[in-house]
This record gives structure tokens, sequence and C-alpha cells, in this order.
């Protein structure tokens, strides 16, 4: 089963706004990936954050972590038309153990 | 950056008969390797862990034998379908794990599988 959930599932936003989406999981964590997807392709991988970080950024990517909440938010500010796509995020439970559980994801869509 | 490759993209194959996808890390090697499942507008389900030079491990749910993996190098693993049918069809994702220091996965681009 999915590790978590994405929020919102869908998100539409004009050209030029900030756009935010909330990842939940379960179970600690050793690190929580960001990837995205364009329709019918496969994945881009963004961001990876650590569970002892509770921030990072990458160009207009900004990402954050609270273990105590088990949750994470992505940020990407100044969107663009290219932003268009479905962003997952990414759990990995222990390091030394890669394998990946995705959360629902969330298909945001930049309106020019 | 680190390049995976699948191959074929796309495949219509009629019920009953077998399809094989590969995977091919380009410029790494890769002893694992990760084959998912997606369905349309839903995230990716991890189907097996696919390792070198030993048996995949598959997550609960899969069909082993129905879903084949053999990962015969350390640049290429491959999922052959047996006796697909249409609920079979899909888009399978691979990736390919990038060992130390990185231990990040890279995704292959899929494969469209629709089985008629």
């Amino acid at each position: 089963s999915q590790q978590g959930e994405e929020d919102p599932q869908a998100l539409s936003i004009q050209e030029g706004e900030n756009a935010t989406m909330n990842c939940s999981y379960k179970t600690s964590i050793n690190n929580l990936q960001w990837y995205r997807q364009n329709s019918g392709r496969g994945l881009v991988h963004l961001i990876l954050i650590r569970s002892n970080e509770r921030e990072k950024h990458s160009g207009r990517l900004r990402v954050t972590l609270d273990t105590s909440k088990k949750s994470s938010s992505l940020l990407i500010t100044a969107s663009r038309a290219a932003d268009t796509a479905s962003y997952f995020c990414a759990t990995s439970l222990n390091f030394g153990n890669e394998k990946l559980t995705f959360g629902t994801g969330t298909r945001l869509t930049i309106i020019p | 950056g680190a390049v995976v490759s699948q191959h074929p993209s796309r495949v219509i194959c009629k019920s009953g008969t077998s399809v094989k996808i590969e995977c091919r890390s380009l410029d790494f090697q890769a002893t694992t390797m990760f084959w998912y499942r997606q369905f349309p507008k839903q995230s990716l389900m991890l189907m097996a862990t696919s390792n070198e030079g030993s048996k995949a491990t598959y997550e609960q749910g899969v069909e082993k034998d129905k879903f084949l993996i053999n990962h015969a190098s350390l640049t290429l693993s491959t999922l052959t379908v047996t006796s697909a049918h249409p609920e079979d069809s899909s888009f399978y994702i691979c990736s390919a794990l990038r060992g130390t220091p990185y231990h990040e996965q890279y995704f292959g681009p899929g494969t469209r599988l629709t089985v008629t």
C-alpha cells in the first residue's frame, strides 16, 4: 500500500504564482524525495531531504520536512507553464534500503 | 546525470502472448533495479526489486510467475509479462539504483503496455 497521501490531489494556479503541495506519510523514514512526472513519461528527481534536515532549496523549489508531524511540503515559486506535471513524494525507510514508497501525487496545472 | 532507458516505449499485444520489457542503465552499473506499475492518473506501485545475480523480490500481491524478472547484468534488467490479459495493460516504469555515494534511483521513461 502507499506510504502516504498528497494534498491537494489537483491544483490549478496562474503562471507566476507559487504552488504548494503537501505530503504526509505513516512511518519513520530515512529520507523523503520529490519527483515530477509529465503526462505519460518517466519520473524526474527534484530533491531529496534527509530525516535530520528540516528545509532544503534547489532553484525555485523549497522543501520542508517535519518528522514530528510526518509531513513534507514542496513549494514551487514563480511558477511557469512548464511546471505543469504531476508531483509525487516518495519515502525511503532505511539507509541501505532504497525501496521507495510513493504518495498519491498532486496534479499541478499552470495556467498561462 | 545518470540515464536509464526502457525498451520498448509502447507495445500492443494480444491476450495470451508474452511481452518483454528491458531496462538499462546507460552510464552506471546498477546491482539493484526496481519495477513499478502505474495505472492512469494514479501513483507508482512497486512490483519487485531486481537484484543482479539473484532472484527478484516481489511485493505482496504480485504474481512472480506472471511477471518474470531477470537481472542479467549490472546494466540490464528485464520484465516479462507472461500470458498477458487486458487487465495487465498499464504503464510500467523501471528504476536503477546508483550506489555509493549516491544511493539514488534513476527512472526510465516507462513502457506503455496495451493488451487487446
